[in-house]
């Protein structure tokens, strides 16, 4: 069974920066054409994809928050690492992280259950 | 930055067919993918490469794709799928992800 779940602090305040911890189980990041991204959901607002790291260890990212986000990976541990800098009242969100596989191209087939995080001081 | 444009709102009546569109310049040449969110719950991928069904989703989805346009129908819609519907593609070079900005289905 392939599952995944998020970890990390449910509040920052301004200017901090975020990090937040997907472990997942069920598949391995080092099997070809398997990815993991990081995507988020304001409240009431659409999804916006962040970030994704890939089997070989490319990472894409949002170019709107390139400059903000660092995505990495420990594949003995199977887990992905998403931090997000200077963080702002706007990036109050759920994050969630989603695999992409062989079977469904770029479709998240798999989602965490995605972890609140509110920013405020 | 590259958007994909989904209508705010469509409304059905239960066993009537619901269309939801997603218009995008690069959809002709990248796959788009379908999904199903209900409130405090994570999406459910519905539907990958425009038009395969993910296994164990119900018949009455279905994807196609004309040009710029790529389609979500819902035949037979039931009260139980009023959710927000997503889609998803990427751009031209295939270096990001971009969902559309979401479609409340709502069965009267």
């Amino acid at each position: 069974q392939v599952t995944l779940r998020e970890s990390g602090p449910a509040l920052v305040k301004p200017t901090q920066t975020l990090t937040l911890t997907c472990t997942f189980s069920g598949f391995s990041l080092s099997t070809d054409e398997v990815c993991v991204s990081w995507i988020r959901q304001p409240p009431g607002k659409a999804l916006e994809w962040l970030a994704l790291i890939d089997w070989d260890d490319d990472k894409y990212y949002s170019a709107s928050l390139r400059t903000r986000l660092t995505i990495s990976k420990d594949t003995s541990k199977n887990l992905v690492v998403l931090t997000m800098t200077n963080m702002d009242p706007v990036d109050t969100a759920t994050y969630y992280c989603a695999r992409t596989s062989r079977d469904t191209g770029d479709g998240f087939d798999v989602w965490g259950q995605g972890t609140m995080v509110t920013v405020s001081s | 930055s590259y958007e994909v444009t989904q209508p705010p709102s469509v409304s059905v009546s239960p066993g009537q067919t619901a269309r939801i569109t997603c218009s995008g310049d690069t959809l002709p040449k990248q796959y788009t993918y379908w999904y199903q969110q209900k409130p405090g719950q994570a999406p459910v991928l519905l539907i990958y490469k425009d038009s395969e069904r993910l296994s164990g989703i119900p018949e009455r989805f279905s994807g196609s794709s004309s040009g710029t346009t790529v389609t979500l129908t819902i035949s037979g819609v039931q009260a139980e799928d009023e959710a927000d519907y997503y889609c998803q593609s990427a751009d031209s070079d295939d270096t990001y992800s971009v969902f559309g900005g979401g479609t409340k289905l709502t069965v009267l």
